[in-house]
């Protein structure tokens, strides 16, 4: 059973740093084809994708979002981080990480509400 | 970058109604890699079609998805009260893997 689960802080000061992990179960992101991809939804707006990271470790960001993110792995603990510098008000959000299967969302993680908040 | 347009913004209907979504790319999507996903508030989002046709494993088969190139549609055929939530495309054919805005399906 693929389960995913988002754990980091649920409040953060403008102009830090976040860290968020994704740990994982039922899968591995050694296995070919697999990948994990992060996702977020602004209260009252739309999802909006941020980033993947394929199981040969092959990344792709958000354009708009590529110079503050980073998605690095680590198959041994089987989990991966996002790491988003420079947070400001407007990313508060609920964040969520996905298995895909191809570029295919398809089991997502329960989401973790972060606060940017001074 | 594909851009994808959601219509309409709220969709008001009556349980035992039939809705249709749309969403338009602003490119044509290869291999009809569209995916619509249903989210509840306090929900995590739940794939329902994809690969523009596919009912994801234990979709109800009220949920039917059509379209080609750059134009795509989501039907659900008889809403039942569970199914008043907000629908997204998704494609990803293309890196960055866009979403569209949204449809809110709300009762009438």
């Amino acid at each position: 059973q693929i389960t995913l689960k988002e754990s980091g802080p649920t409040l953060v000061k403008p102009t830090q740093t976040l860290t968020l992990t994704c740990t994982l179960s039922g899968f591995s992101l050694s296995e070919t084809a697999v990948g994990v991809g992060w996702i977020r939804q602004p209260p009252g707006k739309a999802l909006e994708w941020l980033g993947l990271i394929y199981w040969d470790d092959v990344k792709h960001y958000s354009p708009s979002l590529k110079n503050r993110l980073t998605i690095t792995r680590d198959t041994s603990k089987n989990r991966v981080v996002l790491t988003m510098t420079n947070m400001d008000p407007v990313d508060t959000a609920t964040y969520y990480c996905g298995h895909t299967s191809g570029w295919l969302v398809d089991y997502w993680g329960q989401g973790t509400l972060v606060t940017v908040s001074s | 970058e594909i851009v994808l347009t959601q219509s309409p913004g709220t969709l008001s209907l009556s349980p035992g109604e039939r809705a249709t979504l749309s969403c338009r790319a602003s490119q044509t999507v290869v291999n009809s890699y569209l995916a619509w996903y249903q989210k509840k508030p306090g929900q995590a989002p739940r794939l329902l079609i994809y690969n523009t046709f596919n009912r994801a494993s234990g979709i109800p088969d009220r949920f039917g998805g059509s379209g080609s190139g750059t134009d795509f549609t989501l039907t659900i055929s008889r809403l039942e009260p569970e199914d008043f939530a907000v629908y997204y495309c998704q494609q990803y054919a293309f890196a960055p893997l866009n979403f569209g805005g949204g449809t809110k399906v709300e009762m009438k």
